[in-house]
């Protein structure tokens, strides 16, 4: 199995609703990313989870909120986003911290 | 600090013709260095990777690109292209931490 399985595939939420983006893998990888990427442009870095602690948070607002429950799977918790938030929202795993990323096929974010 | 450029933003080449995308890296350390591909509503696949050794790097689906650490470039090239080739495609290199830093990425385009 090599794939990364993120849920849902799309979501639409108001300004005031609290959702949660879940991530899956099975490879036996250590190292868990999240990405937001805007419509042409390149992936941005959220958060990276090695080992399942927080390794990088790259200043990310806190409406954004991981969580990594196991090895194998990654959670990203949404509050009071902004419509400026709307993007694509991609997972990713590795086995060797950024080498070789398995990407999932991502969550398209829509906020009103 | 590791940095990337890829050069145009969209390249457009006929189906069998010769692909060039163009990427320019800049790095402190000795670079390791990804081309990833991104098809319509789906997330990044890897193409193929330079960690070390030998510098000519063969990939998926045809592609390869050569490491040429005098012109610190890692252009990515297919023979021939095909119609199925059309996408997005990101030069990436790893950077503190296990950050991947994406160049702004390329629209290839295969006209029949």
């Amino acid at each position: 199995d090599t794939e990364v399985t993120q849920t849902p595939k799309h979501l639409v939420m108001g300004m005031t609703n609290k959702k949660s983006l879940k991530c899956e893998q099975h490879m036996g990888h250590r190292a868990m990313y999240w990405y937001k990427q805007k419509a042409k442009k390149p992936p941005e870095l959220m958060f990276v989870y090695s080992y399942e602690k927080l390794s990088i948070n790259e200043s990310v607002p806190s409406r954004f909120s991981p969580e990594c429950p196991n090895s194998s799977l990654l959670n990203l918790h949404l509050h009071a986003l902004q419509p400026e938030d709307s993007a694509l929202y991609l997972c990713a795993s590795s086995q060797i911290l950024g080498e070789k990323l398995f990407f999932g096929s991502g969550t398209q974010l829509s906020v009103l | 600090a590791q940095s990337v450029t890829q050069l145009g933003s969209h390249v457009s080449v006929s189906e069998g013709a010769l692909v060039l995308l163009r990427c320019n890296y800049s790095s402190s350390v000795p670079p390791y260095l990804f081309w990833y591909v991104q098809y319509p509503n789906q997330g990044l696949q890897l193409l193929l990777k330079y960690t070390t050794g030998a510098t000519l790097v063969k990939g998926i689906n045809g592609f390869e690109a050569e490491f040429k650490k005098s012109e610190t470039s890692f252009h990515l090239t297919k023979p021939s292209a095909h119609m199925s080739d059309a996408a997005e495609y990101f030069c990436a290199v790893r950077g503190q931490g296990g950050k991947l830093i994406f160049g702004q990425g390329t629209e290839l385009s295969v006209k029949p």
